[in-house]
């Protein structure tokens, strides 16, 4: 499939290590956030979520971390694997009909 | 539980020309949302549809218009192409009420020529 993005900053970590990936938003009354993983010729999939009354929440393998006072979100991808390769979006949500993406992180596992 | 289709999958226009792109929305989901992702950048916010109508605009000019219908599904249309409108073009589904993760479909890559 065709390449998500050609000059994304890009994140290389070893398999099997832990990967941090970090956002900064820019709207003080976003109180929802969103982690998308977007592979290859394919749409953004879903990752992990948290509400503005949350500070961290965890998934399977991922935790999202966020700090209001200074505007950042951060992806913690635990024991990194080959098919975690992919671009990383966070989405700010001010209002429920609009969804502010980031410009992405480009992960790659090395074996 | 049906995910979100989009056709065509791939789209090349001539510049001036106009263009139509589908898209069924995931089951259970009422509320249909177009995204521009030009490459090497994030989704852009097109309009959202709720009830057949626009329920939310981002900062695109009026020669992108859509359509929702009675089964949720949607249409993108954009006259008048310009280079410019080369992108993967997405669309997503959610239930209208408190903010929910949006469901994408692959998208169609339109390329203006």
């Amino acid at each position: 499939g065709e390449s998500v993005g050609l000059h994304l900053p890009t994140l290389s970590v070893q398999e099997g290590d832990n990967s941090i990936i970090n956002c900064a938003y820019s709207n003080s009354a976003s109180d929802y956030f969103i982690w998308y993983k977007q592979e290859s010729g394919k749409g953004p999939q879903f990752i992990i979520d948290i509400r503005s009354n949350m500070d961290k929440r965890q998934g399977q393998r991922v935790t999202v971390l966020l700090n209001k006072t200074v505007k950042h979100l951060s992806l913690q991808i635990a024991a990194t694997q080959p098919g975690d390769s992919a671009v990383y979006f966070c989405a700010e949500i001010p209002e429920t009909y609009k969804y502010i993406f980031g410009t992405g992180t480009r992960l790659k596992v090395l074996a | 539980e049906t995910g979100v289709t989009q056709s065509p999958t791939h789209l090349i226009k001539t510049r001036g020309q106009q263009v139509t792109l589908r898209c069924s929305s995931q089951s259970g989901h009422n509320t249909v949302s177009w995204y521009q992702q030009a490459l090497g950048q994030g989704p852009q916010f097109i309009f959202q549809y709720y009830r057949e109508e626009e329920n939310g605009r981002g900062n695109f000019p009026p020669r992108f218009s859509g359509l929702q219908f009675p089964n949720y599904s949607s249409e993108l249309n954009v006259n008048a192409l310009e280079l410019d409108d080369s992108a993967l073009y997405l669309c997503a589904s959610s239930r209208q009420g408190a903010k929910s993760p949006l469901h994408f479909g692959n998208g169609t890559r339109l390329t203006v020529t």
